[in-house]
């Protein structure tokens, strides 16, 4: 059965800075990864995904994720973080052949002025 | 235009009554769920529902019963509710089943149980 552990639970980082949210997952099949994020009081809203082709996904707001098969994590990253990307992140995982998709914790990225 | 709405957006009850969540998507998917999100943010599956039919049933207690009366509609109802039931549920849907189509999610509904 699928995993997901997202190892930090919380992240702060100041404005303008660098910032990898880390995601490691357990399956034995192929899998399909996620990054989804919930703002303040909101519903989790889809940041990017792996489903083939190409390790490297980005989202349309700068942040980027690398599927590393040998490592088996899904790291997001951003090389410069604004005050609006405060939010909670999950990371999670599809098994190729299952419909139900597992999250991880969860990891708090706060941004400080 | 709001692609999945619940509602209440907030509902606040004493123990052991019965309450209902409503979500409803105008995506024209065929999947649908409800996640419970508890108050370390921990985010589970309780149910799906492929086009009217039942598919994903997690360890539940049978007080949670969800009833779909057509595609775009996912209903929730408890009955005799727990202080233990207290969280955000979230209702989501998807194109169809594949692991790979993203789900959309509502914007939650919070219950408070007193």
């Amino acid at each position: 059965a699928q995993s997901v552990t997202q190892l930090d639970s919380q992240v702060p980082v100041f404005e303008e800075a660098p910032v990898e949210l880390r995601c490691n997952y357990s399956s034995s099949v192929s899998v399909y990864l996620f990054w989804y994020v919930q703002y303040p009081n909101q519903g989790l809203q889809l940041l990017l995904k792996y489903l083939s082709g190409s390790t490297l996904v980005e989202s349309i707001n700068g942040f980027e994720a690398e599927f590393n098969k040998s490592q088996t994590s899904f790291h997001l990253r951003k090389p410069s973080v604004h005050i609006s990307d405060t939010a909670e992140y999950f990371c999670a995982v599809s098994e190729a052949g299952s419909y139900q998709l597992t999250f991880g914790k969860g990891t708090k990225l706060s941004v400080i002025p | 235009d709001t692609a999945v709405s619940q509602t209440p957006k907030y509902l606040v009850t004493q123990m052991g009554n019965d309450k209902s969540i409503k979500c409803e998507q105008n995506l024209g998917h065929d999947t649908m769920y409800w996640y419970k999100q508890d108050s370390k943010k921990f985010l589970k599956i309780m149910f799906s529902y492929n086009n009217k039919e039942l598919i994903i049933n997690e360890t539940v207690p049978n007080r949670f019963s969800p009833k779909s009366p057509d595609k775009a509609h996912l209903n929730l109802h408890i009955n005799s509710l727990e202080l233990g039931d207290s969280a955000v549920y979230f209702c989501a849907s998807s194109l169809g089943t594949s692991g790979s189509n993203e789900q959309f999610f509502g914007p939650g509904t919070r219950l408070t149980v007193l």
